[in-house]
């Protein structure tokens, strides 16, 4: 049990566009799920930590209308990356705290490059 | 795809004994892996990664391509290493998917 789904798992797209990328918690309900960014050779950054119902918590430096974060239901929270520019390419992984456990469940990543 | 497997969800040992946190990892390639810790109530943030080959709180850990493993070690466990720790990938370029370990709950007894 506690599997994480991501979607897709990798997109291109063209400068200006907006992507959105889909976190689901397949078999759990989710009262937290958490958004990271992974910059080649990095470690993995906390850009937002998302509740159910209730607005995001951003990161400090993490622009709030850049990185648009909704976590609509206590099984899918989605991330949109509007208008986005080459130096948003990046690794973006989620992970999905279960409702009274202290443990993060982490999707597989969707990598985004963008031209 | 990038994977690496904790087989312990749960472990538990006695102040000053050496604790070793078990991570495998099942993919080809050059490997590039991460411990990170999330102590209670706060969160996740990088341990240490393998290439840096530093010691951070007391741990190491060493990647051992013939067992392709990447525990993480420490020869004292205090109270205050207990907490949750995972072992992660990292995306290579071109890469997709990583399947995170689903982590291993340390718990120090005093």
């Amino acid at each position: 049990g506690a599997v994480v789904s991501q979607h897709p798992s990798w997109v291109i797209c063209k400068s200006g566009t907006s992507v959105k990328i889909e976190c689901r918690s397949l078999d759990f309900q989710a009262t937290t799920m958490f958004w990271y960014r992974q910059f080649p050779k990095q470690s993995l950054m906390l850009m937002a930590t998302s509740n159910e119902g209730s607005k995001a918590t951003y990161e400090q430096g993490v622009e709030k209308d850049k990185f648009l974060i909704n976590h609509a239901s206590l099984t899918l929270s989605t991330l949109t990356v509007t208008s986005a520019h080459p130096e948003d390419s990046s690794f973006y992984i989620c992970s999905a705290e279960r409702g009274g456990e202290d443990t993060q469940y982490f999707g597989p990543g969707t990598r985004l490059t963008v031209l | 795809a990038q994977r690496v497997t904790q087989p312990e969800k749960l472990l538990s040992v006695f102040k000053g004994a050496p604790v070793e946190l078990k991570c495998n990892y099942s993919y080809s390639g050059s490997p590039e892996l991460f411990w990170y810790v999330q102590y209670s109530r706060q969160r996740l943030q990088l341990l240490l990664r393998h290439i840096s080959r530093e010691s951070i709180k007391g741990f190491t850990a060493d990647l051992n391509k013939g067992e392709t493993s990447f525990h993480l070690k420490k020869p004292f466990a205090q109270e205050e290493d207990s907490a949750m720790y995972y072992c992660a990938p990292h995306a290579e370029t071109g890469a997709n998917n990583l399947f995170f370990g689903t982590g291993t709950r340390l718990t120090v007894i005093p």
